[in-house]
């Protein structure tokens, strides 16, 4: 069964800090992985699109990792700032079909 | 701009009843989608149309039928509402047939909160 786990579920960290999401994923055959924004009472905006040969992908604070092999991404969020308060959700697209398989998020509260 | 419009925003109504929720989009995407976001605030698709064709059906109750009367637009219509059905529900759209293709950036509407009571 595909799957798409997000850790941690919730993060705490103060304006400035940096800090990291994990995401594993069980989803095969793999297409891509997606890494969304949602804030509070609106739709997901796409961060980042990686598919199975790229390492690294940035826009702009958000740096986002694959590791193919090990089925494991991560979120890198550098300088935090109030306005990155939000739901952080890890989207991985299967092959053949495109049916995305979505993780549950992980909330993040960046603090003055 | 708009890029993905959905109307109403917010949607009560009372177990049993009929309703509907409207999808547009203005990119000229080929591609639109139907998410639910439940309380915990997981996303699972519903359906998905290309060019009006039906191409993603994932094992939704037959109470739901989406309606693409043209490319830019796909409605959301639900039958006989349970307590169940009270979710958040997303369109989106996408450019390419493929809807997974790596060079292709899914936009999402701002999205529907139905409460049945």
């Amino acid at each position: 069964k595909n799957q798409v786990e997000q850790s941690p579920q919730s993060l705490i960290i103060l304006e400035g800090k940096n800090c990291t999401l994990q995401c594993n994923y069980t989803v095969s055959p793999f297409s891509n992985l997606r890494w969304y924004k949602q804030d509070t009472g609106r739709g997901p905006v796409s961060l980042t699109i990686m598919t199975f040969s790229e390492n690294t992908k940035s826009n702009g604070r958000y740096t986002a990792t694959l590791d193919a092999d090990t089925k494991q991404s991560s979120l890198h969020i550098t300088a935090s700032q109030l306005s990155d308060s939000a739901s952080y959700i890890c989207v991985v697209i299967s092959g053949g079909s495109y049916i995305p398989t979505f993780g549950r998020g992980t909330s993040l509260i960046v603090h003055p | 701009d708009t890029a993905v419009s959905q109307t109403p925003k917010y949607l009560v109504t009372q177990m049993g009843n009929d309703k509907s929720i409207k999808c547009e989009q203005n990119l000229g995407h080929d591609t639109m989608y139907w998410y639910k976001q439940d309380s915990k605030k997981f996303l699972k698709i519903m359906f998905s149309y290309n060019n009006k064709e039906l191409i993603i059906n994932e094992t939704v109750p037959n109470r739901f039928s989406p309606k693409s009367p043209d490319k830019a637009h796909l409605n959301l219509h639900i039958n006989s509402l349970e307590l169940g059905d009270s979710a958040v529900y997303f369109c989106a759209s996408i450019g390419q047939r493929s809807s997974g293709g790596a060079g292709d950036t899914q936009y999402f509407g701002p999205g529907t909160r139905l409460t049945v009571l």
